[in-house]
């Protein structure tokens, strides 16, 4: 068990290109959820997966942001046409799917900048 | 809506003095509540939770907190800091809400600064 891996850790693009985030959660955990930290604040959910299913997306997922889990295992979190409104850290983390009290494991973050 | 407030935004403290981070929340019912820790550049680690039983929850590194349900807070709390304790604390809830997704509600944040 490795935790939950992230890639990258860092990425700066240009205002308008799309860019793409893989998060791969700990083997056996059914839940993947992302999350996004703007600077000196909480992070702020953005989507949640149990398997496959993606069962919930906060407002602040614009058209622009779209999150996949296939097959239940990676997910991949992409934002087309970036703003620099986007700049911020971009956490995932897993837990396995018996109980909310469970907690979860984070990954180190991928932080975006956008020029 | 469900929030969290984390009361100081900053806590600086003298090595091996005690610190408590305050944390209320605005949910009348039951709630699960956590405390994170986020050093620079990583994510973030889990301290300790409330989930039922035992008001008192002891965690990772000495750290400790306190359910206080009449106040709906969730202060925590070490007797002597180090300066390894360095870092960014987040409290979090568990949106009632969401029935049993796991989305967490974070507060703002408190950064400790421990001086040697």
């Amino acid at each position: 068990d490795t935790g939950v891996s992230q890639d990258p850790r860092h990425k700066i693009t240009k205002r308008g290109q799309n860019v793409t985030f893989r998060c791969d959660p700990i083997s056996e955990h059914n839940r993947l959820y992302w999350y996004r930290q703007t600077l000196g604040q909480g992070p702020e959910f953005l989507t949640y997966f149990q398997n496959e299913a993606q069962l919930e997306k906060s407002r602040l997922l614009s058209d622009r942001f779209s999150a996949e889990r296939p097959k239940g295992s990676f997910s991949t979190l992409e934002i087309q046409r970036t703003e620099q409104g986007d700049s911020a850290m971009y956490l995932c983390a897993s837990s396995p799917s018996f109980g909310v009290g469970y907690g979860y494991t984070f990954g180190s973050g991928t932080r975006l900048t956008v020029v | 809506a469900q929030s969290v407030t984390q009361l100081d935004s900053q806590v600086p403290v003298f090595e091996e003095a005690p610190v408590e981070l305050r944390c209320n929340y605005s949910s009348s019912v039951s709630v699960y509540l956590f405390w994170y820790v986020q050093y620079p550049n990583q994510g973030l680690q889990l301290l300790l939770k409330y989930l039922s039983g035992s008001t008192l929850v002891k965690g990772i590194n000495g750290f400790e907190a306190e359910f206080n349900k009449s106040q709906t807070s969730f202060h925590l709390r070490k007797p002597s800091v180090h300066i390894s304790d360095t870092a960014e604390y987040f409290c979090a809830v568990s949106d009632p809400g969401s029935g049993n997704t796991g989305k967490l509600i974070f507060g703002q944040g408190t950064t400790l600064q421990v001086k040697p």
